[in-house]
């Protein structure tokens, strides 16, 4: 069955780019949507936005201008790229499959990956 | 941006059966059926329960349920059992300009 792992920095220096890999495993990248969400620690879920196969991209507007998400299909991976981060930014990371026709509903996720803007 | 709405918590007995609610607008909640709910466990991923309202993902036991009436999606989940409890998050597709998917606040559901 297909698995997600996240890696990346756990610590961020404010101002400076978060960078984030998601390696799956157990099935292709192909034909599905894929994309990261975030959640502050003890606090709620936000969608950052998703990458499709096909390479079409769909970010949520209020993180737009910093984001950028990539793909790598020789490697079964994507990435994240968050620019300019504070301390807003620190939250557990978690890169997710969404559904293949939709994109909107998404299973499995990742084991998550805390990442922290800190100088 | 707003987040769908949801109780911040809920309560039940083993055995028993419980409803959570998540209230939007008719720009999300109530305007598609592509509402999902997500099962968190502390220090865990969240896991997929229900899909497009009412729709269970393969492995979900059937005591999970959703529906939704207007504005307001709901998961219902019967037979209280111990390892339900949990924080439960619902979300929905939204044709506003703030995203394209939203969350709700979460529900921490104490099995008592």
């Amino acid at each position: 069955q297909v698995q997600l792992q996240e890696s990346g920095p756990g610590l961020v220096k404010p101002s400076e780019t978060l960078s984030l890999t998601c390696t799956v495993s157990g099935g292709s990248i192909s034909s599905y949507y894929w994309s990261w969400i975030r959640q502050p620690p003890g606090k709620g879920l936000e969608w950052i936005g998703y990458i499709h196969y096909s390479g079409d991209t769909v970010y949520n507007p209020s993180l737009k201008s910093r984001v950028t998400i990539s793909l790598d299909t020789s490697k079964n991976q994507f990435s994240l790229k968050l620019r300019s981060v504070t301390a807003a930014d620190t939250a557990i990371y978690y890169c997710a499959r969404g559904d293949s026709r939709t994109s909107l509903h998404f299973d499995p996720w990742g084991q998550g990956t805390l990442v922290t803007v800190s100088s | 941006q707003s987040a769908l709405t949801q109780p911040a918590s809920v309560s039940g007995s083993p055995g028993q059966s419980i409803t959570i609610s998540c209230t939007g607008t008719s720009s999300d909640v109530g305007g598609y059926n592509y509402v999902s709910w997500y099962q968190q466990h502390p220090g865990k991923a969240p896991k997929l329960m229900i899909y497009e309202v009412s729709n269970r993902p393969s492995g979900v036991s059937n005591r999970f349920s959703g529906s939704k009436s207007g504005n307001t999606a709901s998961l219902t989940i019967s037979g209280l059992q111990v390892e339900d409890e949990a924080d439960y998050y619902c979300s929905s597709y939204t044709s506003s300009s703030t995203s394209q998917v939203l969350f709700g606040g979460g529900t921490k559901l104490t099995v008592l």
